[in-house]
């Protein structure tokens, strides 16, 4: 089974700044296959992106991912209010799929 | 418009049995995958399992395997999970979502991330 690390857990930041989140995975992510989740509190999670680097439909360019074989990162490059919510990261290169830990943005 | 509509809340005791469902519409239902995520009070999210309602065919992760069932009724657009026998480890938000497949070089239906997602069905179990 692949285990994502994501890092850090928790960042705290201002609306505006520009912000990098880390998913590690314990073995290569086949094809690069990895994508990112968003969830707002009381919501159900929203993808952001797939194949490490290709945005949804409907999710704005401030949104990017890069990275392949076991380092993968989402940018944000300009934070806005909507933005503060727990990223998570999904392989779907091997089974089992897997989910990172999820890391928090919260408002400094 | 693609929607996934779950069942509501739920409140049981341990030993008790429950089925949930997950309702999709706007697409294919028969041709999409539909999987099961599990996040616990305050919590990140955990792959449970997934079916394709065509044929039936279900894969478990294996913390699940055996711990719960996966089923779907094609002819109603309905995907369900199910518990014979509840623990309070059971309390939880469930999600359904809808996966995203392709077809490899050999034609084998691949499963891969999930695209939409149902509102969730907090399940609380407690004596």
């Amino acid at each position: 089974e692949i285990v994502l690390t994501q890092s850090p857990g928790t960042l705290s930041l201002s609306p505006g700044e520009r912000t990098t989140l880390s998913c590690r995975a314990s073995q290569r992510v086949s094809s690069n296959y990895l994508a990112w989740y968003q969830q707002k509190p009381g919501q159900a999670p929203r993808l952001l992106l797939h194949g490490a680097s290709t945005r949804a439909t409907g999710i704005p360019d401030r949104f990017s991912g890069s990275g392949s074989g076991t380092d993968f990162t989402l940018t944000i490059s300009r934070l806005e209010p909507e933005d503060f919510a727990v990223y998570y990261c999904q392989q779907y290169g091997s089974s089992p799929r897997t989910f990172g830990q999820g890391t928090k943005v919260e408002i400094k | 418009e693609v929607q996934l509509v779950q069942s509501g809340a739920e409140g049981k005791k341990p030993g008790e049995s429950l089925k949930i469902s997950c309702m999709g519409s706007g697409y294919g239902f028969a041709n999409s995958w539909i999987g099961w995520v599990r996040q616990m009070p305050g919590k990140g999210l955990e792959w449970m399992g997934i079916i394709y309602p065509g044929d039936s065919d279900t894969r478990y992760s294996p913390s699940f395997q055996g711990q719960v069932t996966i089923s779907a009724d094609k002819s109603i657009n309905t995907a369900y999970l199910q518990w014979s026998s509840l623990k309070a480890s059971d309390t939880a938000m469930y999600y359904c979502a809808r996966l995203v497949h392709h077809y490899d070089s050999r034609g084998y239906n691949i499963p891969t991330y999930f695209d939409y997602w149902g509102q969730g069905t907090l399940v609380t179990v407690s004596s």
